[in-house]
């Protein structure tokens, strides 16, 4: 049973460029949850996607937006991007039946902007 | 303002000495507490889910508890390979619900 899938592993960025994440949910759940977490701190939540619409989003500025696809898969867009923005970045996956809709993370993708 | 603290920030046992971990929290209406376990430049791994006061889960070495107010990670005659990050994380009943909310972790060293 694959678990939840993220690309890249790593990625380097320059101040003011765009970036794109991708995220393959664990089989059989159809919600994405996306999370940022910086050198030392527990993660934070950005956005979550369920039938293909943000349900419910963190404080986090409009640079950051989000996709779910007929598959479930998602993509976290980011633009304009900030040294600030340089963390790991995760990807949870949770089906939505799920009474407490435990969350299962992928291995992130490590962004680091220069 | 839902949140919660962990503590200590950094625990070094022995191979073989028990102790325990810290979560507090403030949430308006418990959903549940999740622990998780992260090792060094990858993702959280799930371990627990608490539901309601009372409530304890036991897997190998590790036993969660939960209170009203705050719940413990206890860890029973650590080996090395649990050397690791531990994040608690709880979600809302009401406002914030299907959003996790962190702590920061405690990071456990455990040597032989």
């Amino acid at each position: 049973d694959a678990g939840v899938t993220q690309s890249p592993t790593h990625l380097i960025k320059t101040r003011g460029q765009q970036v794109t994440l991708r995220c393959s949910p664990k089989s059989g759940h159809d919600t994405v949850s996306w999370y940022q977490q910086a050198l030392g701190q527990g993660p934070q939540f950005i956005f979550q996607y369920y039938e293909e619409e943000e349900r419910q989003r963190g404080n986090f500025p409009d640079r950051f937006s989000g996709h779910q696809f007929p598959n479930y898969s998602s993509e976290l867009n980011v633009n304009a991007l900030l040294l600030g923005d340089s963390a790991l970045y995760l990807c949870a996956s949770s089906f939505y039946g799920d009474s407490l809709e435990t969350q299962y993370f992928g291995p992130g993708t490590r962004l680091l902007v220069l | 303002e839902d949140q919660v603290t962990q503590s200590p920030e950094a625990l070094r046992l022995q191979e073989g000495e028990s102790s325990s971990l810290n979560c507090s929290y403030t949430v308006s209406g418990l959903r549940g507490l999740f622990w998780y376990r992260q090792d060094p430049g990858k993702g959280p791994e799930f371990l627990f889910t608490l539901y309601s006061a009372g409530e304890e889960k036991e897997k190998e070495r590790l036993k969660a508890t939960l209170t009203k107010k705050e719940s413990f990670l206890h860890i029973t005659a650590p080996k090395p390979e649990d050397s690791a990050t531990y994040l608690c994380a709880v979600q809302a009943r009401w406002g914030s619900q299907g959003n996790l909310i962190f702590g920061k972790g405690t990071k456990l060293s455990v040597k032989p």
